[in-house]
């Protein structure tokens, strides 16, 4: 099965812009999705597809894609937005199949 | 608003069995997969698969074939995720998630259920 990588750990500074990457061989032929998680929650959707957010994701969440990459892009993070973002996608073996990357934790400085 | 409401944290000894439930509301609970998703405590997520609610199609994650099952009672807008004997390896927070109706994302999750297996 396929993998996605994801750094660790990202900081940024308040109000300043942050992209979180996610590789993968599976996300040329898919697109990734990207979640939040806050600790003690369950992740929630932030974006998914060709950069669409759910109702009620702030605007200063986006996504991109090139390759082998898709990136979660936060444009003048907050606070608030300190959490672990984990990307997914399908699996080239199967629908059935995703896979998560392992996730980023994000430090709003 | 579609929910998916978790059954409650669970203290198991190992050897012991489990099945947990993931309840669907506001929406048609039978034309949607839902995949179970399970995070060790301080860790990722990880894909256990997921069963279609209309038919009880269940295909898994070659890591948790075996050692789960995916059911689903329709009369009752109700899957579960069980096991039959309990290792202190699957203490774990399991989520479980609707697949949305294009089959390309998770787009509902549950609050997630707490499993503790120790002796």
């Amino acid at each position: 099965s396929s993998e996605l990588t994801q750094d660790p750990a990202v900081s940024v500074a308040l109000g300043q812009t942050v992209r979180i990457t996610c590789q993968g061989d599976s996300l040329r032929n898919f697109f990734a999705s990207w979640f939040q998680q806050k600790p003690g929650q369950a992740p929630i959707l932030v974006i998914y597809g060709d950069n669409n957010r759910p109702s009620g994701i702030p605007d200063r969440f986006s996504g991109s894609s090139s390759g082998n990459t898709s990136s979660l892009t936060i444009t003048g993070a907050q606070a608030e937005d300190e959490a672990d973002y984990y990307c997914n996608s399908r699996d080239n073996s199967g629908f059935h199949l995703r896979i998560f990357g392992g996730g980023t934790k994000l430090t709003v400085l | 608003e579609v929910q998916l409401l978790q059954s409650g944290a669970e203290v198991k000894k190992p050897g012991e069995s489990l099945k947990m439930s993931c309840r669907g509301s506001e929406y048609i609970f039978t034309a949607y997969w839902i995949a179970w998703v399970r995070q060790i405590p301080g860790k990722g997520l990880e894909w256990m698969g997921i069963i279609y609610a209309g038919d009880s199609d269940a295909r898994y994650s070659p890591s948790f074939q075996g050692q789960v099952t995916f059911s689903v009672d329709k009369s009752i807008n109700t899957a579960y995720l069980q096991w039959s004997s309990l290792k202190a390896s699957d203490t774990a927070i399991y989520y479980c998630a609707r697949l949305s109706a294009d089959l390309s994302l998770l787009d509902y999750w549950g609050q997630g259920t707490l499993v503790t297996v120790s002796s």
